[in-house]
This record gives C-alpha cells, sequence and structure tokens, in this order.
C-alpha cells in the first residue's frame, strides 16, 4: 500500500514551459486535492476532484488544469510556467474524514 | 471568508520546556479541526478534533477545541528537539467542504 505517490519529486522550468505533476493513489479514495504551499504559508487548494469525472476549482486555479479520468490519478497542468508558480506542491487523498498526503513536488520557474 | 489563523507564527524553546500552539478558525459548516506535523516533506497527521472539550492526547502531545470560541489548542511537553517542525492547524468544512489550513507554526527546539 504505496499512499499518495507524486511525480517529479523536483524540476525546474523555464518561464513559458508547460509540464504535468502526477499523482497516483492506491486507497481508492473518493477525493483528491491539489495544494500549494508558499515559504512560510500554510496550503491553498488549488483544484480538487470528488470522484472520477469531476473536478472542481479551488482558492488559486488561475494558471493550472487537471483532469480525473481514474479514481486513482489525479494529474495537475501548467501550460505556460510563470515565476510565480515556483512553490512546493502537495496531493492529498481523502475518503471524506482524514487526509492522506504525498511528499510534494518542488518546482522552481526561472 | 474563511480563514484559520495560527499564533505564534514562530517560536524558540529548549529542550523540556512545554509549549501551547494556538489556532483560531472562522469556518462556514465547520466539521473538525486537524492538526498536523510538518518536517521536510508531506504533512503528518496528529489529531482531529470534532468534539468541544475533550482531549485527544498522544505521548507527550494533546490537543483540544474549544467550538464555542472558535479556537483550539495544541501542546508539548518535555520538548525534544526532534519536536522542531511546522504544526500546521486546518479546518474542514467551508464551501468547498475542504482543509482551510492557517500559515504554520514553525517550532524550534534547541538541546
Amino acid at each position: 500500500n504505496a499512499g499518495v505517490t507524486q511525480t517529479p519529486k523536483f524540476r525546474i522550468l523555464k518561464i513559458g514551459q508547460s509540464m504535468t505533476l502526477q499523482c497516483t493513489q492506491d486507497m481508492n479514495h473518493n477525493y483528491m486535492y491539489w495544494y500549494r504551499q508558499d515559504p512560510g504559508m500554510g496550503l491553498k487548494l488549488i483544484y480538487y476532484s470528488v470522484g472520477a469525472g469531476i473536478t472542481d476549482k479551488g482558492e488559486v486555479p488561475n494558471g493550472y488544469n487537471v483532469s480525473r479520468s481514474t479514481t486513482e490519478d489525479f494529474p495537475l497542468r501548467l501550460e505556460l510556467a510563470a515565476p510565480s508558480q515556483t512553490s512546493v506542491y502537495f496531493c492529498a487523498s481523502s475518503p471524506g474524514t482524514e487526509w492522506h498526503f504525498g511528499d510534494g513536488t518542488r518546482l522552481s520557474i526561472l | 471568508e474563511d480563514k484559520v489563523v495560527q499564533s505564534p507564527l514562530s517560536l524558540v524553546v529548549h529542550e523540556g520546556d512545554t509549549v501551547t500552539l494556538n489556532c483560531s478558525y472562522e469556518v462556514t459548516n465547520f466539521r473538525s479541526l486537524l492538526w498536523y506535523k510538518q518536517e521536510k516533506k508531506a504533512p503528518t497527521f496528529l489529531f482531529m478534533l470534532t468534539s468541544s472539550g475533550i482531549e485527544k492526547k498522544s505521548g507527550r502531545l494533546s490537543s483540544i477545541l474549544d467550538k464555542k470560541e472558535l479556537f483550539s489548542i495544541l501542546n508539548i511537553t518535555a520538548t525534544q528537539t526532534g519536536d522542531s517542525a511546522v504544526y500546521l492547524c486546518a479546518g474542514t468544512g467551508g464551501s468547498q467542504g475542504n482543509l482551510i489550513f492557517g500559515k504554520g507554526t514553525k517550532l524550534s527546539v534547541k538541546p
């Protein structure tokens, strides 16, 4: 039972590049979330999903897109990377009560 | 607007000290309050509180929720250097039924 797995762990992008942050969970949780954490700040919700085929915007969705074609996978896409998107990204899943977090992806946009 | 406010933002103590971390919340449709410990990677779960006045304990850590005052505290007794971390408080509820995080309290325990 791996829990929530995020890849990659680190990535450096140039301004304007695109990339996909991968997140997969093996706990059959319906709820999945993407958060970003900036230095000295708490986690802010980017997008979330309540089940396969259903996604919705969180607090800070601009510049990101998500999809949820399966229960297990919830990738986060950056289409045109901007310096303001430099952050640590956490994926989480939940059965509706407790939350399980991945180890995070540290992303730098230069 | 839903919000969770933690205080202090940072704290430096010596081993053996007792610390109290504070968390106040304003969360619509509030369901529960969670405490997490974050070291270098993902937040790790400590406590989930749903009822007022019932203390939850795990070793040297304890926490309690006051739903009347919209407040929770996390106590750590006999602190150790391994307790050094950022402690995050989060409320569940809000318009999206999600976790709303505070900024965290950075605790540094000196030998």
